[in-house]
């Protein structure tokens, strides 16, 4: 496709219910990331894959929160037992393998857990 | 460890007026700054980056940034504003073996006609 595509777009769970979010990168895009947004603030680290490889997880709030991108591709995002706290937009980026390279990202998954 | 600091959470501005967004950072470790874009209802995207050389550097629409080291600033500027600049802004910095990016918490830049 012609941009990082996430689904779904809105999801509302209830607290203790799991959540999958798909992230699909731009084709050819080594590198996936994920980030979370809580209301008025900047995108904060999740996540970092290169290829199939989780080289980076420091971001992830807790041992709920898992990721995957199996072949190296679309990536899933996993949330066990959702908390009101996970309330937020999940933000899918791809890049190129390169420091230079700009982050392309989806629109987003606006999470809401009542 | 990064950080970025965008102490202006809204900047109200007339149309046709000058505009500046600031932001600064730190890092122990050398970095790459940019700025990121997010029109209503649409993604982040790029609008511009410091990567090495030539400190001021220009997007396509007229935006322009300049890497100050010595203050750790990557100001944002344009010298007249357009109504189809309302969004929000987001600083942001990278260093180290992969782009780890950490944003800002952004500036929602609102012009005004």
């Amino acid at each position: 496709g012609a941009g990082v595509s996430q689904s779904p777009r809105y999801k509302v769970a209830k607290r203790g219910q799991d959540v999958a979010l798909r992230c699909d990168p731009i084709s050819g895009h080594v590198s996936l990331f994920w980030y979370q947004q809580a209301l008025g603030q900047g995108p904060e680290f999740l996540t970092y894959f290169q290829n199939e490889a989780q080289l980076d997880k420091s971001g992830l709030p807790s041992d709920r929160f898992f990721a995957e991108r199996p072949e190296g591709s679309v990536s899933t995002l996993k949330i066990q037992r959702t908390q009101q706290e996970d309330s937020a937009v999940y933000l899918c980026a791809s890049s190129y393998e390169s420091d230079n390279s700009p982050l392309h990202f989806g629109n987003g998954t606006r999470l809401t857990v009542t | 460890a990064q950080s970025v600091t965008q102490l202006d959470s809204q900047v109200p501005v007339f149309e046709e007026a000058p505009v500046e967004l600031r932001c600064n950072y730190s890092s122990s470790v050398s970095v790459y700054l940019f700025w990121y874009v997010q029109y209503p209802n649409q993604g982040l995207q790029l609008l511009l980056k410091y990567l090495s050389g030539s400190t001021l550097v220009e997007s396509i629409n007229g935006f322009e940034a300049e890497f100050n080291k010595s203050q750790t600033s990557f100001h944002l500027r344009k010298p007249s504003v357009h109504i189809s600049d309302t969004a929000e802004y987001f600083c942001a910095v990278s260093g180290g073996g992969y782009q780890k990016v950490t944003f800002g918490t952004g500036t929602k830049l609102q012009v005004i006609p």
